[in-house]
């Protein structure tokens, strides 16, 4: 089955800066990465996504790369926030995408240094 | 739409005790998931059903767990019966349609089994 690892376990950034959160999988058929947002007390919230056939895609200040070759994606925060604070997740998805269930990494907790 | 509505929040039983996680998906998706999240193990999928019928359910950790969708607007995951290494949060989630798209997670049941 789907393997993904997920780089770093915690990140702390000075407000203002950039965070990069790197991800890997390991099934070359997977073809959605979808990231999440999971704030404390509540359920993983989709933030953005990418489809196999991009290679990357921006939503404001946020962006997702992904290099199919080399099996990874990363996600990108500029010009970070207090808000951003939490715990981020990488997935993968094959064939059927949302329809088979994804997999997750560990998680990445942000932490926003004001 | 209210989203995906789990109850319990919270739950705490002791051992050998029968548990029941309730979950409403949102109204007309056809996709329904359950997860468990724990520190060790990070999110994992446990079993999810198409149409009220479970597809894949080899996330299930053993025999004590089983699930239901009687029908689109309800499911049921019991854990009977319960030990303390169940002790974590269940997520369901549910998405409109096969193919890469979204999943909703509804806010968690944290369970605690002593």
């Amino acid at each position: 089955g789907e393997n993904v690892e997920q780089h770093p376990s915690t990140l702390s950034v000075q407000e203002g800066d950039s965070a990069v959160i790197k991800c890997t999988y390991s099934d070359s058929a997977s073809n959605y990465f979808p990231w999440y947002k999971q704030e404390l007390g509540k359920g993983p919230q989709l933030i953005i996504d990418i489809r196999s056939n991009v290679g990357e895609k921006k939503d404001q200040r946020i962006a997702v790369t992904l290099n199919k070759t080399a099996k990874h994606f990363s996600l990108h925060i500029t010009e970070t926030q207090p808000e951003d604070s939490a715990v981020y997740f990488c997935a993968a998805s094959t064939g059927g995408g949302g329809a088979d269930g994804l997999t997750f990494g560990k998680g990445t907790h942000l932490i926003i240094q004001p | 739409d209210a989203g995906v509505i789990q109850s319990p929040r919270h739950e705490v039983t002791e051992m050998g005790q029968e548990v029941t996680l309730r979950c409403k998906p949102i109204s007309g998706h056809d996709y329904l998931f359950w997860y468990r999240q724990t520190m060790m193990r990070g999110l994992e999928l446990l079993i999810y059903f198409n149409n009220n019928v479970p597809i894949d359910d080899s996330g299930m950790p053993e025999d004590r767990f089983s699930a239901k969708m009687p029908n689109a607007s309800f499911s049921t995951l019991k854990i009977q019966p319960s030990e303390p290494r169940d002790s974590a949060v269940y997520f369901c989630a549910s998405s409109a349609r096969a193919g890469p798209t979204e999943a909703f997670f509804g806010q968690g049941t944290r369970l605690t089994v002593v």
